[in-house]
C-alpha cells in the first residue's frame, strides 16, 4: 500500500528566508505520480506541480522549486524569499499509475511572518 | 470559467440524522472526487464518479454514499450521523477522460464543513 509522510507538522518563517517542505513516500508500483497542493485557509486545495516517477528532473516556477529523488523516495518543496501570502497548509500527494485517487500525506502548517 | 461549487459551505447536524452535500464541477468535467478532511485521518479519498457512475470507491463504510446526475453535478449522502463524521468534506472535478491523474488535473472546491453534534 502507499503512504506519504510529512514530517514537519509546522514550520515557521520570517518573511524573506527560504523554506524547504519535505516529502517522503512508499509504493511498490514502479510508475506513480507526485503532487503538491496548498490549502489556504480558504479551504479548496490549489493543484501546485505534478511529477510522474520516471521524470526526476528538477524544476523551479517562479519562487517554487521541487526536488525528486527516487533514491530516497523524497519530493521536497522550497519557497524563495517567502512571503506572507505563502502562509497556508501544504499537502503532498501519490498516486499510483492504476488509481485515480491521491493519497496525502499529513500536511505541514507553514506560516511566515512579517 | 467558474470553479468547483459545493454547497453548503457549513452544516451542523445531530447524531443519527442523515446529510446531503452537493458539488458541481468545472463546466466540462465529468469526474467528480471526494475526499473527507479531519484533524485526526488527514485527507481520505471517499469516491469518484464519472458519467454517472461510481468509478472508484475508497475504504469507507456504507453510511457513505454517492451519486451522480447527468449533468455531472455530485451529491454525497452521509446515513446515520456520528460523532466522527465532523469533517471538511472536498470534491474535485477533473476531465475524467485520462487513465490516471497525471493526465488531467483535479481542481477541489472549497469544501462543506459539517458538524456532528
Amino acid at each position: 500500500a502507499q503512504k506519504v509522510t510529512q514530517a514537519q507538522t509546522e514550520i515557521s518563517v520570517v518573511e524573506k528566508e527560504d523554506v524547504t517542505l519535505d516529502c517522503v513516500y512508499e509504493t511498490r508500483d514502479t510508475t506513480y505520480y507526485l503532487f503538491w497542493y496548498k490549502q489556504p485557509p480558504s479551504g479548496e486545495l490549489v493543484f501546485l506541480i505534478r511529477r510522474n516517477s520516471f521524470d526526476e528532473q528538477n524544476e523551479i516556477s517562479g519562487r517554487y522549486s521541487w526536488n525528486f529523488q527516487k533514491s530516497t523516495s523524497s519530493f521536497n518543496f522550497t519557497i524563495t524569499a517567502s512571503q506572507v501570502v505563502d502562509s497556508a497548509v501544504y499537502f503532498c500527494a501519490l498516486s499510483e499509475s492504476s488509481a485515480r485517487q491521491l493519497t496525502f500525506g499529513s500536511g505541514t502548517q507553514l506560516t511566515v511572518l512579517p | 470559467k467558474a470553479g468547483v461549487t459545493q454547497t453548503p459551505r457549513y452544516l451542523i447536524k445531530t447524531r443519527g440524522q442523515q446529510v446531503t452535500l452537493s458539488c458541481s464541477p468545472i463546466s466540462g468535467h465529468r469526474s467528480v472526487s471526494w475526499y473527507q478532511q479531519t484533524p485526526g485521518q488527514g485527507l481520505q479519498f471517499l469516491f469518484e464518479y464519472f458519467s454517472e457512475t461510481q468509478r472508484n470507491k475508497g475504504n469507507f463504510p456504507g453510511r457513505f454514499s454517492g451519486r451522480q446526475f447527468s449533468n455531472s453535478r455530485s451529491e454525497m449522502n452521509v446515513s446515520t450521523l456520528e460523532l466522527g463524521d465532523s469533517a471538511l468534506y472536498l470534491c474535485a472535478s477533473s476531465s475524467g477522460q485520462g487513465n490516471n491523474l497525471f493526465t488531467e488535473t483535479q481542481y477541489f472546491g472549497p469544501g462543506t464543513r459539517l458538524l456532528v453534534l
